[in-house]
C-alpha cells in the first residue's frame, strides 16, 4: 500500500515551459511535505517544503501548491531549464517524526533545450 | 562543511555473501537515517539512530539486516546473507535535530547488486 502516490513517472518539457508534478497522500496525520531533487549519481537534496497551514509556497522558480481537502500537493517549475533535468521525489511525514519520510516513486524530468 | 559520505559507492556480491555499507554523517549531526530505493520504486525508510541508539527500526526488512552506530559517529549496515531482492541503492542521511527546520542531508548512496 503506497501512502504517497506520485505522477507522472516521467516528463519531457521544452526549455522555458512549466513542469508540473503531482502527489496525493492518504494519511491525514501527515503535516510536512517536502520535495527532493536528485541528479544522477547523487543523493536526493531538499528543494522546497510546505506545511498544510498554507496553500502555496514559492522559492524562485519552484512553487508548491497544496490542497488539504483533496489531500494533494504539486510542484511547479516555472521557466524550466535543462539544468533542472533530474528525478524529483515528493514526500510526507508526521509531526514528531519529521525526517521519517514517506516518499513517492519519483518523476524523471527531462528539459529539452 | 563536508557532506554525508557513503562507502563503497558500488558493490556487487553473490547471493549468500555478506556486505557491509558504511556511512559518515555530517559532523555534529546526532540523527542518522538509512533509506533504500529498490528497482526504481520509492525510497523507503529503514531506520533512525539518535547518537548511538536505535530510535526507530520499523523499516528494516528482516533480521538479515544489522545496523550499528558505535560511539554515535559513523554507522554501518550489514546484510548477511544477501539475497537477490536486497539489490538497490542504499542511502544514508543525517540531520542536526528532529525539527523540519533541520532537513535531511543525503549521501550519494551505495548501489548494491546481488547476483
Amino acid at each position: 500500500q503506497q501512502q504517497v502516490k506520485q505522477s507522472p513517472q516521467s516528463l519531457i518539457v521544452q526549455k522555458g515551459g512549466i513542469s508540473i508534478i503531482n502527489c496525493a497522500y492518504e494519511n491525514t496525520a501527515f503535516d510536512y511535505f517536502p520535495w527532493y531533487q536528485q541528479f544522477p549519481g547523487k543523493g536526493p537534496a531538499l528543494l522546497i517544503a510546505i506545511r498544510p497551514d498554507v496553500s502555496e509556497k514559492k522559492e524562485g522558480r519552484f512553487t508548491i501548491s497544496f490542497n488539504k481537502s483533496a489531500k494533494q500537493f504539486s510542484l511547479h517549475i516555472m521557466d524550466s531549464q535543462p539544468g533542472d533535468s533530474a528525478t524529483y521525489f515528493c514526500a510526507a511525514s508526521r509531526s514528531g517524526a519529521t525526517n521519517k519520510l514517506i516518499f513517492g516513486t519519483g518523476t524523471l524530468l527531462a528539459v529539452q533545450p | 562543511e563536508a557532506g554525508v559520505t557513503q562507502f563503497p559507492s558500488h558493490s556487487v556480491i553473490e547471493k549468500g555473501q555478506t556486505v557491509t555499507l558504511r556511512c559518515d554523517p555530517i559532523s555534529g549531526h546526532d540523527n542518522l537515517y538509512w533509506y533504500r530505493r529498490v528497482m526504481g520504486k520509492e525510497i523507503k525508510f529503514l531506520l533512525h539512530f539518535v547518537k548511538e541508539s536505535k530510535q526507530d527500526e520499523s523499516g528494516m526488512p528482516n533480521n538479515r539486516f544489522l545496523a550499528e552506530r558505535t560511539g554515535g559517529t559513523y554507522s554501518t549496515l550489514k546484510v548477511q546473507p544477501a539475497e537477490l531482492e536486497d539489490s538497490g541503492v542504499y542511502f544514508c542521511a543525517s540531520s542536526q535535530d528532529l525539527t523540519s527546520g533541520s532537513p535531511l542531508h543525503f549521501g550519494n548512496g551505495t548501489r548494491l547488486t546481488v547476483t
